[in-house]
């Protein structure tokens, strides 16, 4: 069965300050992997995917992560974090069963920003 | 262009009531998928419906069934309603038969009293 755990539920960052949200995930094939990103009030937003090329994804507004399979992570990265980071960050991990993919959300983070 | 669009944004009704809730695609896309998102917890996938069928399904009881329209539009139909149903439902909608980038409408608020 696959699975997905994002590490942790809150990440407290002052504005200009790197920004690290760490997945995991279980899967006995290569998997699918998305980061969506979820502000107050708005829809999902897909920030990047990783489907079996570059093992370094960019995604929109300076994200980036890496699929390390030895470790089966999928961390989230930027440089810089800015004010209008702060949202709940998803970890979807997408694996085919019965013919479809059926993607498993992780439980979220929430990324605040300080000024 | 018009993104995703969900009706109602907001509808309470009593346990054991029906509901039926609607999801407009983006315009060119012929998968939508159907998600329940806790308060708290990320989105739970319930159904995936390509070109009018099912693609795949969740781990949801029978109380929860879909359908697509021949202009792509959707709708989740949920029976028998309990507390435990509120939440906020999410529609997405995709260009692939298969799960992939996909692209979300912000969602019908279900309470449930």
């Amino acid at each position: 069965a696959q699975s997905v755990t994002q590490l942790d539920s809150h990440v407290s960052v002052s504005e200009g300050t790197p920004v690290l949200l760490r997945c995991n995930y279980s899967s006995s094939y290569s998997p699918s992997l998305f980061w969506y990103v979820q502000h107050p009030n708005k829809g999902l937003q897909l920030l990047l995917k990783y489907t079996s090329a570059a093992t370094l994804v960019k995604g929109i507004n300076g994200f980036e992560a890496e699929f390390k399979k030895s470790e089966t992570s999928f961390h989230l990265t930027k440089p810089s974090a800015h004010m209008s980071d702060a949202a709940e960050y998803f970890c979807v991990v997408s694996l085919i069963s019965g013919g479809s993919y059926i993607p498993t959300f992780g439980r979220g983070t929430s990324l605040i920003v300080h000024p | 262009d018009a993104g995703v669009t969900q009706s109602p944004t907001h509808l309470i009704k009593t346990r054991g009531q029906h509901v039926t809730l609607r999801c407009s695609p983006i315009s060119g896309h012929k998968s939508v998928s159907w998600y329940q998102q806790v308060l708290g917890q990320g989105p739970q996938f319930i159904f995936q419906y390509y070109e009018k069928e099912e693609r795949g399904r969740g781990n949801f009881p029978d109380r929860f069934s879909a359908r697509q329209f021949p202009n792509y539009s959707s709708e989740l139909n949920v029976n028998a309603l309990l507390l435990g149903d509120s939440a906020l439902y999410l529609c997405a909608s995709s260009d692939r038969d298969q799960i992939y980038e996909q692209y979300f409408g912000p969602g019908t608020r279900l309470t449930v009293t």
